[in-house]
């Protein structure tokens, strides 16, 4: 089945700007949706088809597909930004379609 | 307001069953594919099971299928899955999606807890 794999742990400095990487095979023939999730929360879609946001998502957050690598990026990062972030993507050639990466931690220096 | 309200997750015995329920509100329901994800203790997102909004196809994670059966009463704007056969390693949060065909999760529920544990 597909694999996504992105970096375990992602850190800032308030301010600075993060980025967050997700890779896999072929991925121009993908899109990649991005979630946010904050502890004792549920995630939120915070990208979709590699690189639109959802109404209510700060223009801070920002997308790239390119290759094998997909980017979440982040501008002027706050504290509350702190979180786990999660790709993912739909396989129509599978049989389990939806596939997420690993998830990153992002932490806020 | 989108709503998506899990419940019926509970501590339940290896081989045992259990069925979880997801109430929708705030959206028109039968135009949503809906999901079930879970996130083990501690551990990233798993993708569980699909079913369509139209005509009621199912997609199954090998770790599960045979044993769960997702399910919708779209007069009732409810979501379930059926559990059976449960491992320990089925122990977690489990939360119910909504996607409008974009293969994309656009609303999530809080999640409901179950733990398999003799």
């Amino acid at each position: 089945s597909y694999v996504l794999t992105q970096p375990p742990s992602v850190s800032v400095a308030p301010g600075k700007t993060a980025r967050i990487t997700c890779g896999g095979n072929n991925f121009r023939s993908k899109s990649v949706h991005w979630y946010q999730q904050k502890p004792g929360q549920a995630p939120v879609l915070v990208i979709y088809y590699d690189s639109d946001r959802p109404s209510g998502i700060p223009e801070r957050f920002s997308g790239s597909n390119s290759g094998n690598t997909a980017t979440l990026t982040i501008s002027r990062v706050e504290a509350g930004d702190e979180a786990d972030y999660y790709c993912q993507v739909w396989d129509s050639t599978s049989d389990h379609p939806w596939v997420f990466g690993g998830g990153t931690k992002l932490t806020v220096l | 307001e989108v709503q998506l309200v899990e419940s019926g997750g509970v501590v339940v015995q290896p081989g045992g069953s259990l069925r979880l329920s997801c109430a929708a509100s705030g959206f028109t329901f039968d135009d949503y594919s809906m999901h079930w994800v879970r996130q083990a203790p501690g551990k990233g997102l798993e993708w569980v099971s699909f079913i369509s909004w139209n005509d009621g196809s199912t997609y199954y994670a090998d770790s599960v299928k045979g044993r769960f059966t997702i399910s919708r009463d779209n007069s009732k704007n409810s979501l379930y899955l059926q559990m059976n056969s449960l491992r320990t390693e089925d122990t977690a949060l489990y939360y119910c999606a909504a996607d409008l065909g974009g293969g994309y999760f656009d609303y999530w529920g809080q999640g409901t807890l179950v733990t398999v544990s003799s």
